[in-house]
C-alpha cells in the first residue's frame, strides 16, 4: 500500500524557522496536503494542492513541493505553533487517501 | 456557519456493531466528498473511508484496515453521512472524525469534532 514518510519531529526557538518533509513517490501527480493538530482539537488545514494557504491561515506557514517530496514551512515560529503537523495525499490512482505519520514541533 | 457534528461513539465489545453519523450544515452537502478519519490514543491520522459526491454517484472507498467490516452511507435528505462498523476489534479503539473534501485530492477543509470508539470487553 502506498505510503508517505514525513520528517522526525522538530525542536524550534520562538522567530526560528521549521522545516518537515514529506515523501511519496506519487507527489509529482496527486498534491500534498498539510495539517496542524493541536493537543485535544480536530486537525485544522493549513496549505492544500501543495502551495495554497487554507483560509484565515498565517503567512508565516507554506508549502512547497520538488519531485516526489512536499515541505511545510513555518518561518518564524511562534509559541502557539506548538503542534503535531500532517501531510495527506492520494495514491497514484486518486483512489485511496493516506496520512503521513505525523511530526510534532515543539517551541523551546 | 459551515459545520460538522459527530455522534453516535461508545462502548462496544469485540465483534459488536457501531453506527456513527456526521451530520452537516451550511454548504451545499451533495457536492462534497465526506471521509471518515480516525485517530487511536497517542497515535497519528489514518484514514478509514470516504463517499464521493453527487458528481461522481456517492461511490465509496475503503481502507484496507476497515474493508469488508465498515460502509460508509450518506442520507441527502438529512445531510448527514454514516460510519456503520460491524465486527469491531479493539484496535479500532479511536476518535472517530468526519472531515469534508471539495474535492478527491483538494485537503480536507472542516472537520467535525470527532467522537470516540472503545472496543472493550
Amino acid at each position: 500500500s502506498y505510503e508517505l514518510t514525513q520528517s522526525p519531529s522538530v525542536s524550534v526557538f520562538p522567530g526560528q524557522t521549521a522545516r518537515i518533509t514529506c515523501s511519496g513517490d506519487a507527489l509529482p501527480r496527486q498534491y500534498a496536503n498539510w495539517y496542524q493538530q493541536k493537543a485535544g482539537q480536530a486537525p485544522l488545514m493549513l496549505i492544500h494542492k501543495d502551495t495554497e494557504r487554507a483560509s484565515g491561515i498565517p503567512e508565516r506557514f507554506s508549502g512547497s513541493i520538488s519531485g516526489t517530496t512536499a515541505t511545510l514551512t513555518i518561518s518564524g515560529v511562534q509559541a502557539e505553533d506548538e503542534a503535531d503537523y500532517y501531510c495527506q495525499s492520494t495514491d497514484k490512482n486518486n483512489r485511496y487517501v493516506v496520512f503521513g505519520g505525523g511530526a510534532r514541533v515543539n517551541v523551546l | 456557519e459551515v459545520q460538522l457534528v459527530e455522534s453516535g461513539g461508545g462502548l462496544v465489545q469485540p465483534g459488536g456493531s457501531l453506527r456513527l453519523s456526521c451530520g452537516a450544515s451550511g454548504f451545499m452537502f451533495s457536492d462534497h466528498y465526506m471521509d471518515w478519519v480516525r485517530q487511536a490514543p497517542g497515535k497519528g491520522l489514518e484514514w478509514v473511508g470516504r463517499s464521493r459526491n453527487k458528481a461522481n454517484s456517492f461511490t465509496t472507498e475503503y481502507a484496507a484496515s476497515v474493508q469488508g467490516r465498515f460502509i460508509i452511507s450518506r442520507d441527502e435528505s438529512k445531510n448527514s453521512v454514516y460510519l456503520q462498523m460491524n465486527s469491531l476489534k479493539i484496535e479500532d479503539t479511536a476518535v472517530y472524525y468526519c472531515a469534508r473534501a471539495p474535492l478527491s485530492n483538494y485537503g480536507m477543509d472542516v472537520w467535525g469534532q470527532g467522537t470516540t470508539v472503545t472496543v472493550s470487553s
